[in-house]
């Protein structure tokens, strides 16, 4: 069975410059975490879909991110535009209905702003 | 608030040396989860165990082994015989009720295990 895929796994942008991240959870997985990860740092959320409702984008910097999961399967994730304070990991994970489970984490998009 | 503590920030050790990882959580949930994850240099994050907030019986799998105490708010961590492949970041996580069971992570321990 695939693992959670994401795409690209590295970038490197000027600030200003828009990017955007992919996320193809596991098969049947209906919850998506986006989550942030700075150098040194356990990551941190970002957003969480339970299909394709945002459920809980209170940590999400909404002046210049965005993410959308239409029709409840993969994701994206936007900066517009970026900023050299975004240059960080950004890792897709999904879990099952049954919260309990564990989450499965993808490789991540390592950007880099300069 | 940080609510997953983990004090050690690198911890080195040299191979077949046990090692203990710490970690230390709260929250006024009464349900709640607990998480190890490895990140290897290659930088995926590796689901090591999952434990939940009524089943305090620890926990040994191969040379791996978790110590759930409620009483202190712990969840540490034990390679026994560590061996170089186990050098990598480990984070310990919480997730709780009230936050959808998102995982709130620890800062990670980074450990080094040399020949």
């Amino acid at each position: 069975e695939a693992g959670v895929v994401q795409s690209p796994r590295y970038k490197i942008i000027e600030k200003k410059q828009p990017v955007a991240f992919w996320c193809n959870p596991i098969s049947g997985h209906n919850t998506l975490y986006w989550y942030l990860q700075n150098l040194g740092q356990g990551p941190e959320l970002l957003i969480r879909y339970e299909n394709e409702e945002a459920v809980d984008d209170s940590q999400l910097p909404k002046d210049r991110f965005s993410a959308e999961r239409l029709k409840g399967v993969d994701s994206t994730l936007k900066i517009q535009p970026a900023e050299l304070g975004d240059s960080a990991v950004y890792l897709c994970a999904s879990s099952s209905r049954d919260t309990n489970t564990e989450a499965f984490f993808g490789q991540g998009t390592r950007l880099t702003v300069v | 608030a940080q609510k997953v503590t983990q004090a050690q920030t690198e911890i080195s050790v040299v191979e077949k040396e046990d090692v203990t990882l710490d970690c230390v959580y709260e929250t006024r949930d009464t349900t709640y989860y607990l998480f190890w994850y490895k990140q290897p240099p290659s930088g995926e994050l590796v689901f090591l165990i999952r434990r939940n907030s009524f089943d305090e019986q620890n926990e040994i799998s191969g040379r791996y082994s978790w110590n759930f105490q409620k009483s202190t708010s712990s969840f540490n961590f034990t390679i026994t015989a560590s061996q170089v492949v186990d050098s990598a970041v480990y984070f310990c996580a919480l997730s709780e009720v009230n936050s959808g069971y998102a995982l709130n992570f620890g800062k990670g321990t980074s450990l080094l295990v040399t020949p």
